[in-house]
């Protein structure tokens, strides 16, 4: 059974330049939230999708967009890069029509690998 | 809104000592979750344990053990007999969450703690 997987794993923008990074859940999993953690720090929540609608959003500006396709995987977009979106990108899927779905650990939300993206 | 806390930046131990990471945490919600992961360098975030705030009996797991006391709004973890392999940053995390509907993967994390565990 395939985890959270994200691509790409490592990525060199420019200032100014578009990224999209991508996510595919769990299997049996219908939510995808990203999360933004800038070095030293913790994971920033920047937005949750369900059934290919945001559902909600941190704080974070419109620069910072997204999708959900019909098969659940989700996208970040952002847009007009600023050497501050320098970041790991963490994609975390969960499953809100079983939400009581848990592993041998417990475990009911399960994060990728994470996309590494630096901006210069 | 919610918000965590974890006062202790970084920690050093030698092997085999015992060590408390702590957390406090903070919410207007009567339901909600309380998480801790590890992360290792490679980035990915690693599950430990999940807490809700209806049960707060103390868990161990191993070398690991989670105080968890909603009086002070704190969730502690304990490593016992440390090793090496436990050195990695820790983050307390919490999410709101309906009685019924389960943890909300929109969490929110503390700023981590720097564990270093020497030979």
């Amino acid at each position: 059974d395939a985890g959270v997987t994200q691509s790409p794993t490592h990525l060199i923008k420019t200032r100014g330049q578009q990224v999209t990074l991508r996510c595919s859940p769990k299997s049996g999993h219908d939510t995808v939230s990203w999360y933004q953690q800038a070095l030293g720090q913790g994971p920033q929540f920047i937005f949750q999708y369900y059934e290919e609608e945001e559902r909600q959003r941190g704080n974070f500006p419109d620069r910072f967009s997204g999708h959900q396709f019909p098969n659940y995987s989700s996208e970040l977009n952002v847009n007009a890069l600023l050497l501050g979106d320098s970041a790991l990108y963490l994609c975390a899927s969960s499953s809100r029509q079983r939400p009581f779905l848990v592993d041998k650990s417990g475990n009911t939300i399960y994060f990728g690998e994470g996309s590494w993206l630096t901006v210069v | 809104a919610q918000k965590v806390t974890q006062a202790q930046t970084e920690i050093s131990v030698v092997e085999k000592e015992d060590v408390t990471l702590d957390c406090v945490y903070e919410t207007r919600d009567t339901t909600y979750y309380l998480f801790w992961y590890k992360q290792p360098p490679s980035g990915e975030l690693v599950f430990l344990i999940r807490r809700n705030s209806f049960d707060e009996q103390n868990e161990i797991s191993g070398r690991y053990s989670w105080n968890f006391q909603k009086s002070t709004s704190s969730f502690n973890f304990t490593i016992t007999a440390s090793q090496v392999v436990d050195s990695a940053v820790y983050f307390c995390a919490l999410s709101e969450a309906g009685r019924y509907t389960g943890a909300n993967s929109k969490l929110t994390f503390g700023k981590g703690i720097t564990l270093s565990v020497r030979p």
